[in-house]
C-alpha cells in the first residue's frame, strides 16, 4: 500500500540547468497537487492536475515552470533555467476523486538546491 | 480571494493543553483539514471537519464554526514529540483544491 512517492529526495543543480521532479500518487488517486515550501514557511500552492489535464495553475510562475500528469507514468514538475531563488522543498500530494472528506496524502518532498 | 490566518509560533509545557486557532476567508468551503509537519518531513493528516462542532481523536480534537470562519486544533497531554508545525487547510467548493494557512510552529518545553 505505497504512499505518494517523490524522487529524487535531494536534487542539486547549477544556475541555468533544468530540474525535473517526479511524483507517483497513491494507487487509485487521480488528483495531484504540487506545493513549494521555503524553510520555516507554509506550503505555497503551485498547480493542481488530474490525469492529462491541468485544473488550476494559478500558483505557478508564468515562465520557466511547467507541470504534467500524463495518462501513464508519474507527474512531472519541470523547472527550466533554474535560479538561486528556486531553492526550496517541493511537495507533491494526491487525493481521490469525488470524496470530499478525503485528505491529501503527501510525499516526502524533493529538496532542490541551486548552486 | 483566499486567506487563512494562524499564529506564527506558540510555546507550551509538556503535559499541558494548547489550542491553535485558524481563521479563514475562502471563495468556497468543502471541509477543513489539520496537518502536522515535523521539520524536514512531509505533512501528515490529523483531522477533518465539515460540519460545525468538535471532532475528537485521542489527544487531538478539532472544532469548526462555519458561520465565523473559524477552527481550532486542541492538543491535550502535550508530549515533546508534539513539537512541530500545524497546518490548517480549507478545501474549496469549486474543485478539490486545497488552500493552506502559513502554519503554526509549536514548541513543547520540558
Amino acid at each position: 500500500n505505497a504512499g505518494v512517492m517523490q524522487n529524487p529526495r535531494h536534487l542539486v543543480r547549477r544556475r541555468g540547468q533544468e530540474a525535473r521532479l517526479r511524483c507517483s500518487p497513491v494507487k487509485g488517486h487521480s488528483h495531484v497537487y504540487w506545493y513549494r515550501q521555503l524553510p520555516e514557511e507554509g506550503l505555497k500552492f503551485m498547480v493542481y492536475l488530474q490525469k492529462e489535464n491541468i485544473i488550476d495553475e494559478s500558483g505557478m510562475p508564468k515562465e520557466r515552470f511547467s507541470a504534467e500528469f500524463p495518462k501513464e507514468g508519474p507527474s512531472i514538475l519541470r523547472i527550466q533555467q533554474v535560479v538561486r531563488g528556486d531553492s526550496a522543498a517541493y511537495f507533491c500530494a494526491s487525493s481521490r476523486q469525488g470524496e470530499s472528506n478525503q485528505p491529501q496524502h503527501f510525499g516526502d518532498g524533493t529538496r532542490l538546491s541551486i548552486l | 480571494g483566499q486567506n487563512i490566518d494562524q499564529p506564527t509560533e506558540m510555546t507550551a509545557t509538556e503535559g499541558a493543553i494548547v489550542q491553535i486557532n485558524c481563521t479563514y476567508q475562502t471563495s468556497g468551503f468543502n471541509g477543513l483539514f489539520w496537518y502536522q509537519q515535523h521539520a524536514g518531513e512531509a505533512p501528515t493528516f490529523l483531522s477533518y471537519n465539515v460540519l460545525d462542532g468538535l471532532e475528537e481523536k485521542g489527544r487531538f480534537s478539532s472544532f469548526l464554526s462555519r458561520s465565523k470562519g473559524y477552527s481550532y486544533l486542541l492538543l491535550k497531554e502535550l508530549q515533546m514529540k508534539d513539537s512541530a508545525s500545524y497546518l490548517c487547510a480549507v478545501r474549496d467548493n469549486y474543485g478539490q483544491n486545497f488552500v493552506f494557512g502559513p502554519g503554526t510552529r509549536l514548541s513543547v518545553l520540558p
